[in-house]
């Protein structure tokens, strides 16, 4: 049973266009949200995040936005780059979880010169 | 700044033998978490610890085992290795239950 799911495996993107990476997830005690980027033979690196208590955070050119009745959250990247192209993991927690993520199965972005 | 070192980066293991992926952090966390990541997939927890001589099971653990002895060290043994135990190893902390994850370069094992 998924209860993080990014249904989407890769997404290709012309540099300078929004790059849109969607997530849904079923775990209705899920209150904090994450996302992560990783690229080839490295560890994943924190990205942005969000509480439940909101419905959007923008860092620089990333925004999460979360939709809870829908149970789905998507990060805008505007403009794209070609640095970007990288792996991107969804990640919940929430409740007496101690800090541990649930993770999706990650999207594959590319980002076009 | 090392933040969290694993080590080794690579592993063969035959069937049956044993090893173990080390895990350190220099910033003082005194949460710790093992996953693992497989092709395609997610990164699933297998064991975690809230401080030093705490652990816990996460959602795949059989198969291996953990101890933490001290603050900065969180080693995950494999007693018995077996070809599903073939995948990407990444060891994590974070200050606390509310902070983000600080992710090692990760250890890529093989068992054949």
């Amino acid at each position: 049973d998924q209860q993080v799911k990014q249904n989407s495996p890769s997404l290709s993107v012309q540099e300078g266009r929004i790059s849109i990476l969607n997530c849904d997830y079923t775990n209705s005690m899920f209150d904090y949200f994450l996302w992560y980027k990783k690229y080839p033979a490295e560890g994943p690196t924190f990205l942005i995040s969000i509480s439940s208590i909101k419905d959007k955070n923008e860092d620089g050119r990333f925004t999460v936005f979360l939709n809870k009745s829908a149970k789905h959250l998507s990060l805008h990247i505007v403009p794209s780059q070609p640095g970007d192209s990288a792996v991107y993991f969804c990640a919940a927690k929430g409740g007496t979880s101690y800090g541990k993520l649930t993770f999706g199965q990650g999207t594959i972005l590319t980002v076009h010169p | 700044n090392a933040g969290v070192t694993q080590t080794p980066k690579f592993r063969i293991l035959k069937i049956g033998q044993s090893m173990t992926l080390q895990c350190t952090q220099d910033m003082n966390h005194n949460y710790m978490y093992w996953y693992r990541q497989d092709p395609g997939m997610g990164l699933k927890l297998i064991y975690y610890s809230v401080g030093a001589g705490i652990t816990d099971k996460g959602e795949v653990p059989n198969g291996y085992n953990v101890s933490r002895s001290t603050t900065e060290d969180f080693p995950l043994r494999l007693e018995l290795a077996a070809p599903s135990q073939t995948s990407v190893y990444f060891c994590a902390s974070s200050w606390g239950p509310t902070g983000e994850l600080f992710f090692g370069e990760g250890s890529r094992l093989t068992v054949l």
